[in-house]
């Protein structure tokens, strides 16, 4: 079965850091483009970034609102995908997801929610 | 950026409604446009990919249609668990942009 897990969420400081993780299974984890895509509370979906594949050498693109904050990585031999934020700000706050895709996202994980507050 | 303007923000319809979704794009672009499906407390869920081509396991009564700036998500017989938000995506330039939602209501 085809398997997307996030994890690492939770309550952080403005200012503080954070690293998701993004657990997949049921496919060859290196032949796709993979996304993280944020949802704020009680608002609409919002791209975060992109790992391109191995083909595309796993490149990573960025929101403007995260380029230089946020750093997408894989760990291809345990099959992870990344989300290193630092300097969070409480816009930060929001449901993250990673999803799997290049020509649009077809597997999504079940979501994890990080929250920054003081 | 391309931005991508959803219309409506907010339907009320009823079980058996024909529903059309328009997403309308800053600039154009190719066919990478896709249709996403959420409901409260789930992830999205990918209905229509390049702009017309229906995912697997999704039910025919989804179509997509449109190139260009002007794209359309219709639903030709409402069903009760097609109430949710609707959302399209452009996957054709970064950054990657999302439609602000279309929220789908019981009229």
């Amino acid at each position: 079965e085809v398997q997307l897990v996030e994890s690492g969420g939770g309550l952080v400081q403005p200012g503080g850091s954070l690293r998701l993780s993004c657990a997949a299974s049921g496919f060859t984890f290196s032949d796709h483009y993979m996304d993280w895509v944020r949802q704020a509370p009680r608002k609409g979906l919002e791209w975060v970034g992109r790992s391109k594949n191995k083909a595309n050498s796993y490149t990573t693109e960025y929101a403007a609102s995260v380029e230089g904050r946020f750093t997408i990585s894989r760990d291809v031999s345990n099959n992870s995908l990344y989300l290193q934020m630092n300097s969070l700000k409480t816009d930060d706050t929001a449901v993250y997801y990673c999803a799997r895709g290049r020509l649009a996202m077809d597997v999504w994980g079940q979501g994890t929610t990080v929250t920054v507050s003081s | 950026d391309i931005q991508l303007t959803q219309s409506p923000s907010f339907l009320s319809a009823s079980v058996g409604d024909r529903v059309t979704i328009t997403c309308r794009a800053s600039q154009g672009f190719g066919s990478y446009l896709a249709w996403y499906q959420q409901i409260p407390g789930k992830a999205p869920k990918l209905l229509i990919y390049a702009a017309s081509t229906l995912q697997g396991g999704v039910p025919p009564r989804f179509s997509g249609s449109g190139s260009g700036t002007e794209f359309t998500l219709t639903i030709s017989s409402l069903q009760p668990e097609d109430f949710a938000t609707y959302y399209c995506q452009q996957l054709n330039n970064y950054p990657l942009t999302f439609g602000g939602g279309t929220k789908v209501e019981i009229k």
